[in-house]
């Protein structure tokens, strides 16, 4: 069974500055994607970035960016210029094309002015 | 109004009830999906659906049912709510083939559920 572990609770950073949030996961597919999504406190789920597996080169959706280790199955999500809106509840997930999401525990940003 | 649905979206409800969780959505999407959400284990998949004929347990099933009941309509029991049920459940859809491949993978609002 696919496994995602997201080892970071919590962390936060001050405002403009740059975090990473680390996801690590385990499976013996080879055809798979990768996705960190956004749970701010109005409970929405909101996709902030994906990663196919296929692809060698790192995702990047304007100040969000990854560094996929496919080797290292690690997927960190790099977060640039932090804003205060960034702040929210981030979860890294595993899905095949089969459909089902596994999900890691959650990492909690908070974001200091 | 929202692609994915769930109602209700907060609700308190006693040890041994029988409680509904509804989810409809207008994505036109095959598969939808019922995750269920506590505190330091994130999310997890308690059933899900890829056509209104097949339905499939999840990781977390027991305790639950579900009913297709139409491709939009996708609802979860549970037949004696218990206090462990307590959590935030989110209904899912995705499209068929592209799936998480594709953005069609779209979540409802939640729904916060309290057994006392």
């Amino acid at each position: 069974a696919q496994t995602v572990t997201q080892s970071q609770p919590e962390m936060s950073v001050q405002e403009a500055e740059t975090v990473t949030l680390s996801c690590t996961y385990d499976t013996s597919e080879s055809d798979y994607y990768l996705f960190w999504y956004k749970q701010p406190p109005s409970r929405q789920m909101i996709l902030v970035i994906r990663q196919e597996a296929y692809k060698q080169q790192n995702a990047t959706e304007n100040r969000f960016s990854v560094n996929f280790q496919k080797a290292a199955k690690s997927f960190s999500l790099k977060i640039s210029d932090s804003q205060l809106g960034d702040a929210a509840m981030y979860f890294c997930a595993y899905g095949t094309s089969y459909g089902k999401l596994t999900f890691g525990q959650g990492t909690i940003l908070t974001v200091h002015p | 109004d929202a692609d994915v649905t769930q109602t209700p979206r907060n609700r308190i409800t006693k040890t041994g009830k029988r409680i509904m969780l509804e989810c409809s959505q207008t994505k036109g999407h095959d598969r939808m999906y019922w995750y269920r959400q506590d505190p330091g284990l994130g999310l997890r998949l308690i059933y899900y659906s890829f056509d209104v004929k097949d339905i499939n347990k999840g990781e977390i099933s027991d305790g639950y049912s579900v009913s297709r009941q139409a491709q939009a309509k996708f609802s979860l029991s549970l037949e004696s709510a218990i206090p462990n049920q307590t959590a935030l459940y989110f209904c899912a859809t995705s499209d068929r083939g592209q799936d998480t491949g594709s953005y069609g993978y779209t979540f409802g609002s939640g729904t916060r559920l309290t057994v006392v």
